[in-house]
């Protein structure tokens, strides 16, 4: 099946630095990818959408500034922390549709990052 | 915006027994997925639901989707240890594909021995 990776998977940073988070698809393109924010013992809460070629867009309340975006290839999108702080801890996961398969709407999930932010 | 209600929000079951999860929406679901996680992991992919009345099975997993399309149940048999984690479900906005879903807020499975 469809595999998409993330790196790092844990990644322990000092305040105010800058973090980037990898995801991609292994085995297939991705036009489109999605990245979530998962705090301990809450549900995931979808952050931004990626899409190659042009601007990601972001959800309500989520600072495009602070979570840069990059989809510069069909098969990788990149997130970066800017300026973190403590209240970024958390564990980010990202997902991506296989833009193959026009009418198969998966998503396929990566197996996420732990961000800490001492 | 779309929003999900999972019950229970924890589940603590005997080896053996079956259990069911259940998923409502506030709003019309074009498309309802299942997922388990294991704390601080990846998303496993279990089923994907988009016609009500719809249902689907794989091993002792059997996930339904009501005819109003408002209220999916995930239904497990004869629960084993390995069922043990958190289940989430999440919709679709549009059924296209194209938006990111929205999660409820998970159930979290105990399998006790």
């Amino acid at each position: 099946g469809a595999v998409v990776s993330q790196h790092p998977s844990r990644v322990i940073c000092k305040s105010g630095t800058s973090v980037k988070i990898e995801c991609r698809s292994l085995d297939f393109q991705a036009t489109t990818m999605f990245w979530y924010r998962q705090f301990p013992k809450k549900s995931l809460m979808l952050m931004a959408t990626s899409n190659e070629g042009s601007k990601a867009t972001y959800e309500q309340g989520v600072e495009k500034d602070k979570f840069l975006i990059n989809h510069a290839s069909l098969t990788l999108s990149t997130l970066t922390v800017t300026s973190a702080h403590p209240e970024d801890s958390s564990f980010y996961i990202c997902s991506a549709r296989d833009s193959g398969l026009p009418n198969y709407n998966e998503q396929f999930f990566g197996p996420g990052t732990r961000l800490t932010v001492l | 915006s779309q929003e999900l209600e999972q019950s229970p929000q924890s589940l603590i079951v005997q080896e053996g027994k079956n259990l069911t999860i259940n998923c409502t929406s506030s709003k019309t679901l074009y498309g309802l997925y299942w997922y388990k996680q294991k704390y601080g992991e990846g998303l496993i992919f279990l089923m994907m639901l988009q016609k009500g009345g719809e249902e689907k099975s794989h091993e002792k997993i059997t996930a339904k989707l009501d005819e109003k399309k408002q209220q999916s149940s995930l239904h497990i048999t004869a629960s084993q240890p390995s069922h043990a984690g958190i289940y989430l479900c999440g919709a679709d906005p549009s059924g296209g594909g194209a938006d990111g879903l929205t999660f409820g807020k998970g159930t979290h499975l105990i399998i006790q021995p």
